[in-house]
């Protein structure tokens, strides 16, 4: 697509639930971002894909949040047994190259309120 | 710990004139940068980046400025349109381990006023 690619837009759910949320980057980029952005905040890192692998995850808050990318394009963020304190955006952003210094490019986030 | 912060979280200033963000970093290692904008309910859009070996570069209508000595970055937007009404927010690349990441600030909001 011409560009990051991100479901659903938004999704409520129940405490306690899992949720899963893809991100389909912009065609052959190497790298891909997942950042959480609490309102009012900045985005916060939360891991970091080059191709399929999983370079860094240290951002991810907890054991409840997964990150993968098993074919080195779309990629999908779990989160089992969500708690409040996830309601959020979660923001995803691709990179041409995995060169540091190439533009990264966002999605449109998928916005979770969790009940 | 390495961060990126604003020192004003909300500028308000008449259309036509010009409007400046500043953005204070604490990585000195820190070699490039870049400011974001983002309008509601949408994700940061790219505006302009730089590298620590310039002091500034211009885009359309928008400048960055980046001293290094005192690790300070500003985004000046000349002639402030109603559109550019949104929040900003400087980015910082570094360098954990063998990978990369972005460090973002906590955002400036612009407002325009008419």
């Amino acid at each position: 697509g011409a560009g990051v690619s991100q479901s659903p837009r938004y999704k409520v759910a129940k405490r306690g639930q899992d949720v899963a949320l893809r991100c389909d980057p912009i065609s052959g980029h190497v790298s891909l971002f997942w950042y959480q952005q609490a309102l009012g905040q900045g985005p916060e890192f939360l891991t970091y894909f080059q191709n399929e692998a999983q370079l860094d995850k240290s951002g991810l808050p907890s054991d409840r949040f997964f990150a993968e990318r098993p074919e080195g394009s779309v990629s999908t963020l779990k989160i089992q047994r969500t708690q409040q304190e996830d309601s959020a955006v979660y923001l995803c952003a691709s990179s041409l190259a995995s060169v540091p210094g190439n533009t990264i490019y966002f999605g449109e986030g998928s916005w979770l309120t969790v009940v | 710990g390495e961060s990126v912060g604003l020192h004003l979280p909300t500028l308000s200033v008449q259309e036509g004139d010009n409007s400046i963000i500043n953005c204070a970093y604490s990585n000195s290692a820190s070699d490039y940068f870049i400011w974001y904008k983002q309008e509601s309910g949408k994700g940061p859009q790219f505006i302009i980046d730089i590298r620590s070996n310039m002091d500034k570069r211009q885009g359309q209508r928008v400048t960055v400025l980046l001293n290094k000595t005192v690790k300070h970055l500003s985004l000046q937007i000349a002639a402030t349109q109603p559109g550019d009404s949104a929040v900003y927010f400087c980015a910082e690349m570094v360098f954990p381990s063998g990978t990369y990441k972005y460090i973002f600030g906590t955002g400036t909001r612009l407002k325009v006023l008419a």
